[in-house]
Order: C-alpha cells, then sequence, then structure tokens
C-alpha cells in the first residue's frame, strides 16, 4: 500500500457545486496532516492544516477519519479560482518519517 | 520575506554536464527537501535532510547528491546530467509540525 493515496481525478464541477475529495495514509502514526493547493506546476501551498479531528475555512472544511485513515477536504460553492491540484500530507515527526510525501494531487476544474 | 528561494529559476543542460541547485532559507527552519516533479505526476522526494550536516534518501535518490554544510542552505547536485532528469525541481523547508513552505522551483531541461 502506498504512503499516501489519492483519487487522481480529474473531477470536472460547475460553479457552485459542492465537491469532495478523500485522500488515505498508511502510517497511524501520522500526527497531523495539510491540504496544499498547487496551480500549473508552481510551487503548492498550503490551504489547510489539520492538527486534530477537523478544519474549517470558509468554504473549505477537512475531516480527519483516524480509525479508517483517511482525510477528506470538502469545497462548498465552487469557484472558477478553486480550479488547481489539491494535494495531500500526512506527518509522522520521527526519524525517517520525517520525510513528508506527498501524495500524487486530485486535479479539480471547476467549470462556468 | 524571502522565505525559500531557489537558484537558478531556469537551466539547461547537456547530457553528461553537471550543476548544483542551491535552496536557501531565511526562516531558521531544521528540516529541508528536494523533490522533483514531472508532467502529470506528483510530487517526488529526492533527499532530505532534518539537521545541519545530516542528509537522508528519499524515494529517487539516484543519480543525485545533497549537501547541507549550513543550516539554511541544501544544496542538489546532478553529477552527470542524463535526459531522465528533465524536470521541474521544488525545495521546502519546515519546522517541527508545521507545513512545509516551498521555492518557486527550477525548471531544468536535459538535452
Amino acid at each position: 500500500r502506498k504512503e499516501v493515496e489519492q483519487d487522481p481525478g480529474p473531477f470536472n464541477v460547475p460553479e457552485g457545486a459542492t465537491v469532495a475529495f478523500n485522500c488515505t495514509y498508511s502510517n497511524s502514526a501520522s500526527q497531523s496532516f495539510f491540504w496544499y493547493r498547487q496551480d500549473c506546476r508552481k510551487e503548492p501551498k498550503l490551504l489547510m492544516s489539520v492538527y486534530s479531528s477537523g478544519n474549517e475555512d470558509g468554504r473549505f472544511t477537512a475531516q480527519l477519519n483516524r480509525a479508517s485513515q483517511y482525510i477528506s477536504l470538502l469545497i462548498r460553492d465552487s469557484k472558477l479560482s478553486d480550479s488547481a491540484t489539491y494535494l495531500c500530507v500526512p506527518y509522522v515527526d520521527s526519524g525517517s518519517a520525517r520525510q513528508l510525501t506527498f501524495g500524487s494531487g486530485t486535479q479539480l476544474t471547476v467549470l462556468p | 520575506n524571502a522565505g525559500v528561494t531557489q537558484t537558478p529559476k531556469f537551466r539547461v543542460l547537456k547530457t553528461g554536464q553537471s550543476m548544483t541547485l542551491l535552496c536557501a532559507q531565511d526562516m531558521n527552519h531544521e528540516y529541508m527537501y528536494w523533490y522533483r516533479q514531472d508532467p502529470g505526476m506528483g510530487l517526488r522526494l529526492i533527499h532530505y535532510s532534518v539537521g545541519e550536516g545530516t542528509t537522508a534518501k528519499g524515494e529517487v535518490p539516484d543519480g543525485y547528491n545533497v549537501s547541507r554544510l549550513k543550516k539554511q542552505n541544501f544544496l542538489l547536485g546532478l553529477e552527470s546530467a542524463a535526459p531522465s532528469q528533465t524536470s521541474v525541481y521544488f525545495c521546502a523547508s519546515r519546522d517541527g509540525n508545521t507545513e512545509a513552505f516551498f521555492g518557486q522551483g527550477t525548471r531544468l531541461t536535459v538535452v
């Protein structure tokens, strides 16, 4: 099983739609989680950090399910500007696990 | 605030040439990372460092070497470039349990 797995998509949704992505991780010792967005091979930028069960920031909600080892990202009222690739990364702060492995990303296109 | 700075931003190399990519961070972060990203692919970890003077292999280390002689700098070397190393290279740094900050990337083409 890969360390981090994401549905590659692409997800094509109309403006205003609600869309959700899942990210599964294999290391049960993962302590924190990050969602990044990446535009057209530019550098990834932090979207949201999750240190407990979840986090919410405006239209974006992250939900963590430790029992099933996945974290989801929900985007409500999608905007054209939300079109990007969304990367998930779990983090374990010990030894070689500090290597910070990213998922391969989920591609989202919001259509007018 | 400079954050993470990569140099150069673009480079074209001939097969067999060598070069060094520099990553510099001014946030006093302990951990630094080098990734490569090929078209349509995710970020793949090449090497990383958990502190000055330390380095470790990531997922795709072959053909690359790294050094972390100073805490703020993480160098990625290609001793003999190959066309398969054509890619976009990203450097990142972080500290503790916080998010990673990325440089703007280096677009490398090996012909």
